[in-house]
């Protein structure tokens, strides 16, 4: 049973370029969310998606957009790249619930250096 | 709002040897509560979960956490350390958003080393 998968693991983009991050859910999770883990920090919320609609965001800037396919897979997008997007992104899956801390399964990660 | 504060940016220990690694939570109604671990270079690992029931939970590899209300923690503990246990550990709360699975709010970390 695979679990969460990222592509690529490390990227390098220059400023003002635009990246695309993937990921792929544990099997039989339809819930998607994204990380953004500075170094020496923990990971922040950036948005979650579930029937293909972003669900809920966190503080993060228009720049970062994402879409979810019918597949449950989904896509972090981030145009206009800074130096201060370098980071480690990372992905985690899970199924709706009602109510109740429902566990994320994380992926090990896309590492974006932005130069 | 909801938040953790992780008390200590680094803990050293020697194997063999308790490790705790400490943990305050701030929650306007009763929280759900989670320790993870992040290897070098990898993605988080759950050691743990508490959600309103036992309020002493026992995870993987031998650790464990008691939640106390009336201090507001949630510290993570293990009897004996092993070399395997060096890594960073963040203690995390879960915000709730109607129907939907809650988004984390993670804590700033605390790396654990192990010295021989």
């Amino acid at each position: 049973d695979a679990g969460v998968t990222q592509s690529p693991t490390h990227l390098i983009k220059t400023r003002g370029q635009q990246v695309t991050l993937r990921c792929s859910p544990k099997s039989g999770h339809d819930t998607v969310s994204w990380y953004q883990q500075a170094l020496g920090q923990g990971p922040q919320f950036i948005f979650q998606y579930y029937e293909e609609e972003e669900r809920q965001r966190g503080n993060f800037p228009d720049r970062f957009s994402g879409h979810q396919f019918p597949n449950y897979s989904s896509e972090l997008n981030v145009n206009a790249l800074l130096l201060g997007d370098s980071a480690l992104y990372l992905c985690a899956s899970s199924l709706v619930v009602g109510q109740g801390g429902s566990p994320l399964h994380f992926g090990n990660g896309t590492r974006l250096t932005v130069t | 709002a909801q938040s953790v504060t992780q008390l200590d940016s680094h803990v050293s220990v020697s194997e063999g040897t308790p490790v705790l690694l400490r943990c305050n939570y701030s929650s306007s109604y009763s929280p759900s509560l989670f320790w993870y671990v992040q290897h070098p270079n990898k993605g988080l690992q759950l050691l743990l979960k508490y959600t309103s029931a036992a309020t002493l939970v026992k995870g993987i590899n031998g650790f464990e956490a008691e939640f106390k209300k009336s201090e507001t923690s949630f510290h993570l503990t293990k009897p004996s350390a092993h070399m395997s246990d060096a890594a960073e550990y963040f203690c995390v709360v879960s915000v709730g958003y109607g129907g939907a699975t809650n988004k984390l709010i993670f804590g700033t970390g605390t790396l654990l080393a192990v010295q021989p």
